[in-house]
């Protein structure tokens, strides 16, 4: 079993629809969580990082951590078609475990005008 | 600012022969890390540099791989001898090391490897 669930899609939506995605998780040492977005070809770029169980809000997205289900979220409002990319969530334990980021495998997003 | 750079962008070899892969960090980024996504795959930590010390090498494949970062700034990944099973994206990130900020990581477009 992986480490990080997240279905892989495509997702597709209209625009200014709002794009919901969430990953899994079942080791309860990871304490960080972020969320990437990687164009084709291109590297991951991270959109949030976050620490605490609850939400938290960076224009038009929002990240949510919910420590007790092992289950993050990532929202996007009024998407548009330049948000179409994949979504990586990945996460990582206190400092003392290391640096490492563990990713889920990618959930490919298409925002149709 | 400059993020993270690698070279080649992409690069196709025999299986046998032996490619190298540099990453030029963020500017001030202590701690280097390299990671792999193979085709179908989530993408894997191999390595992470702080400075020119390797921290945690748990995640490198086998010994056909020797990861370097002298004097504390690029890095390179040789891959010798390359195997099939390699070919992917390699990519590398950088972060600071100042506390919350370490753990913000800033990735690098990748590098394609295929190996034939």
């Amino acid at each position: 079993q992986k480490e990080v669930e997240q279905d892989p899609g495509p997702l597709s939506v209209p625009e200014g629809a709002i794009v919901s995605l969430n990953c899994t998780y079942s080791n309860s040492a990871f304490q960080y969580f972020m969320w990437y977005r990687q164009y084709s070809r291109k590297g991951p770029e991270l959109l949030m990082y976050t620490y605490s169980s609850g939400n938290k809000e960076d224009g038009r997205f929002t990240a949510q951590v919910d420590k007790s289900s092992k289950y993050i979220s990532l929202f996007i409002r009024d998407s548009q078609p330049s948000d179409s990319a994949t979504y990586l969530c990945a996460m990582r334990g206190f400092k003392a475990a290391g640096n490492k980021l563990t990713f889920g495998g990618g959930t490919r997003v298409l925002v149709k005008p | 600012e400059a993020g993270v750079t690698q070279f080649p962008s992409h690069s196709v070899i025999e299986k046998g022969q032996t490619v190298t892969l540099r990453c030029d960090p963020i500017s001030g980024h202590d701690n280097l890390y390299w990671y792999r996504r193979v085709m179908g795959k989530e993408i894997k930590f191999l390595l992470h540099f702080v400075k020119e010390s390797k921290q945690d090498e748990s995640g490198m494949p086998n010994n056909r791989f020797l990861a370097e970062r002298t004097g504390g700034t690029y890095s390179t990944l040789k891959v010798q001898p390359a195997e099939l099973e390699d070919s992917g994206v390699y990519f590398c990130a950088s972060s600071q090391d100042t506390g919350t900020s370490s753990y913000e990581q800033y990735f690098g477009p990748g590098t394609r490897l295929t190996v034939t």
